[in-house]
């Protein structure tokens, strides 16, 4: 059964950098069927796509937060990341990673999530 | 881009039939399939329809996921409500180069 990890730090100071990663267990990451996406939610708040990577490395991500977001896998680890870059108040969230069917776009599974503060 | 809108919350008594609809911006539902998880308190979502109407095993038969062309909106539907459906419902669609969440409904068993 495949399953998702989220780990990374809890707290970034604003303007610094986010960085995450999502630990795939019980399947390959190089799978040709599957993209692997980031998501978030503030507190409170809905679910906002952030972007998805192929094993290739091909990415896809929100227009809106293109400026300053990376994604990037490592098929040896079979896990992939996340950086954001000049972090605010506004980008503090529960962060999910989540497997994305290739075709219909289904995310299943997703991980457990971990949130992110931003705060000096 | 575009947006899908649901409505805020909706309530409803054990045993009754509750509809959250989500409404697409700009292209056409049909274009791309449309994914319905559900969210329970503390917990991460999970899927109770996908490919606009299949149900993952696992997933009562009570939920139903459906597409009208003529309002651009995919629906679903939880019949015989229980009070464990009590939750955050959220549709999930794409285009060419992104994916989108609806605004999300809080489903309320009265």
């Amino acid at each position: 059964q495949l399953q998702l990890q989220e780990s990374g730090p809890g707290l970034v100071k604003p303007s610094e950098t986010l960085s995450l990663t999502c630990a795939v267990s019980g399947g390959s990451i190089s799978r040709t069927t599957y993209y692997w996406v980031w998501i978030r939610q503030p507190p409170g708040m809905g679910l906002e796509w952030i972007g998805s990577i192929f094993y290739t490395g091909s990415t896809y991500y929100k227009p809106s937060l293109k400026r300053r977001v990376t994604m990037s896998v490592d098929t040896s680890k079979n896990h992939f990341s996340l950086k954001l870059t000049s972090v605010t108040a506004a980008d503090t969230a529960l962060y999910y990673c989540a497997r994305r069917y290739i075709v219909t776009h289904r995310f299943d599974p997703w991980g457990q999530g971990t949130l992110v503060t931003v705060s000096s | 881009n575009f947006v899908l809108t649901q409505p805020h919350s909706v309530s409803e008594s054990p045993g009754k039939t509750v509809t959250i609809s989500c409404t697409r911006s700009s292209g056409s539902i049909a274009s791309n399939y449309v994914q319905w998880y559900q969210q329970r308190p503390d917990s991460a979502p999970t899927t109770v329809i996908y490919e606009d109407n299949q149900r993952p095993s696992g997933v009562p038969d009570r939920f139903s996921g459906s597409i009208d062309r003529s309002s651009n909106s995919a629906s679903l539907t939880i019949s015989g409500l229980k009070t464990e459906d009590e939750a955050d419902y959220y549709c999930q669609s794409f285009d060419r180069i992104m994916d989108v969440f609806g605004t999300g409904t809080k489903v309320t068993v009265l």
